[in-house]
């Protein structure tokens, strides 16, 4: 079975700190696929980013950064200088690889407020 | 890319009425999914079609559960005698899958279901 932990419900920091989004995950797949989706107030789900599970390369977008670690099941995410655009629920999920199921798993999500 | 829409945005009704969801996907998108939201909670999966036909089913998707897809392109989530716990946001997503590939699933703004 598939789990994805996010034991961060809510944080609160204020403009231009960086803050990091813990994520763990548990699978029993060799192959799978991570994920991270950002919900706004506004409620649609936006894609941020995709990961396999053989690629171990942290990735840096922007201000968005990914630290994907096997040996820890993590697959964290760090916001640099934070906005107050910035202020969401994020949720991380894992689905199977290679042929198997396309159903996302997600966490419970973290509430990340920027105050100005 | 006009993005997955959903119809209706907001669905008020009486225990015990049927409800029926509508979701386009994305024009070039094969694969479409279900998933239930409630409140501080990460998005759960109901159910997920390849074109037209339903691959999997959660055991969330209780018989009084139907999804339907014909011809590949739209698909309708029917509820029928609606019970409290139905409320929830539901969302579709959809994606395009190629053999073992998992490309990122892009979701709709969801249908927000209130039962009376």
């Amino acid at each position: 079975a598939q789990k994805v932990t996010q034991a961060q419900t809510e944080i609160s920091v204020v403009e231009k700190e960086d803050v990091t989004l813990d994520c763990v995950y548990e699978t029993r797949d060799t192959t799978y696929y991570l994920f991270w989706y950002k919900q706004p107030p506004s409620g649609e789900l936006v894609f941020l980013i995709r990961r396999n599970s053989f690629d171990e390369q942290n990735e840096i977008s922007g201000r968005y950064s990914w630290n994907f670690q096997k040996s820890t099941s993590s697959f964290n995410f760090t916001i640099t200088a934070s906005q107050v655009v910035d202020s969401a629920v994020y949720f991380c999920a894992l689905s199977e690889g290679g042929t198997g199921r396309r159903a996302l798993t997600f966490g419970s999500g973290t509430r990340l407020q920027v105050q100005p | 890319d006009t993005g997955v829409s959903q119809n209706p945005r907001h669905k008020i009704t009486k225990r015990g009425q049927n409800v029926t969801f509508r979701c386009d996907p994305i024009s070039e998108h094969n694969r479409l999914y279900w998933y239930r939201q409630t409140l501080g909670q990460g998005p759960e999966f109901l159910t997920y079609f390849q074109n037209e036909a339903q691959l999997e089913k959660s055991r969330l998707l209780s018989d009084r559960f139907s999804a339907e897809r014909p011809k590949g392109s739209f698909s309708t989530l029917e509820i029928q005698r609606t019970e409290q716990g139905d409320s929830a946001m539901y969302l579709c997503a959809s994606s395009f899958g190629d053999g073992a590939s998992n490309q990122p699933q892009h979701f709709g703004d969801g249908t927000r279901l209130s039962i009376l």
